[in-house]
């Protein structure tokens, strides 16, 4: 297994600020990804944060919206830009862990509140 | 139509239950399949992966993946209220995107 560690946990943001959420995880990952969870909905996919390159974005999510960072195979950042209350939600950070068959694990989560 | 197809319930059982989550995918090229269990305001926990069809067992967790049905089950025997969560479904190509299930909501009632 593997422990993802991401932060802030929760924050309230102003209407057209910007936050950024950091995922560190504990050991080497090849891939890792962000993840959008909406209030009662379930996980979207927004991109893969690619090590050494830009990320890869899914339909409906923008690098000017959603700038990914990957520095490093343990950390990744995701900036949500120019909030609106429809950014509220939780961002979850994801890593494919290898072992005995690969698999996807979560942080904690990120939850946004937009006011 | 839809990758994973997963009744959202809420699902209500007295303690002690043996509980049956289900969900039906559409690809029959998909490959890899995972239930994860979300408590409120956390991040999904994974349960269960599976990778071939058939029974893989973890304790009071039973996974099922039936590839010609296109159908995965996860069921949970002696249910507890602490199994009282979300349960996701996720099926996947490759590990370069999941698709999840839309949860199904588990109360286990004391």
């Amino acid at each position: 297994s593997a422990v993802i560690s991401q932060k802030p946990s929760r924050d309230i943001c102003q209407r057209g600020t910007s936050l950024t959420i950091q995922c560190q995880v504990d050991s080497q990952v090849t891939m890792m990804f962000w993840y959008r969870q909406q209030p009662g909905q379930s996980l979207t996919l927004i991109a893969t944060a690619n090590q050494g390159s830009e990320a890869t974005y899914e339909s409906g999510f923008v690098i000017d919206k959603f700038p990914i960072s990957r520095p490093n195979l343990t950390f990744s950042t995701l900036t949500v830009s120019n909030m609106s209350p429809e950014d509220s939600s939780i961002y979850l950070c994801s890593a494919e862990v290898q072992g005995n068959g690969n698999t996807i694990y979560f942080g904690e989560g990120s939850w946004l509140t937009v006011v | 139509q839809k990758e994973v197809e997963q009744d959202p319930g809420p699902l209500s059982v007295p303690e002690g239950a043996i509980v049956s989550l289900n969900c039906t995918y559409s690809n029959s090229a998909f490959q890899y399949f995972m239930w994860y269990r979300q408590y409120s305001r956390k991040g999904p926990e994974l349960l269960m992966y599976t990778y071939s069809s058939g029974n893989k067992e973890d304790g009071r967790f039973t996974a099922q993946v039936d590839k010609s049905s296109k159908y995965i089950s996860l069921f949970i025997r002696d249910s507890q209220p602490s199994d009282s969560a979300t349960y996701l479904c996720a099926v996947a190509y490759n590990f370069n995107k999941f698709y999840f299930g839309s949860g199904t909501k588990l109360n286990v009632k004391p």
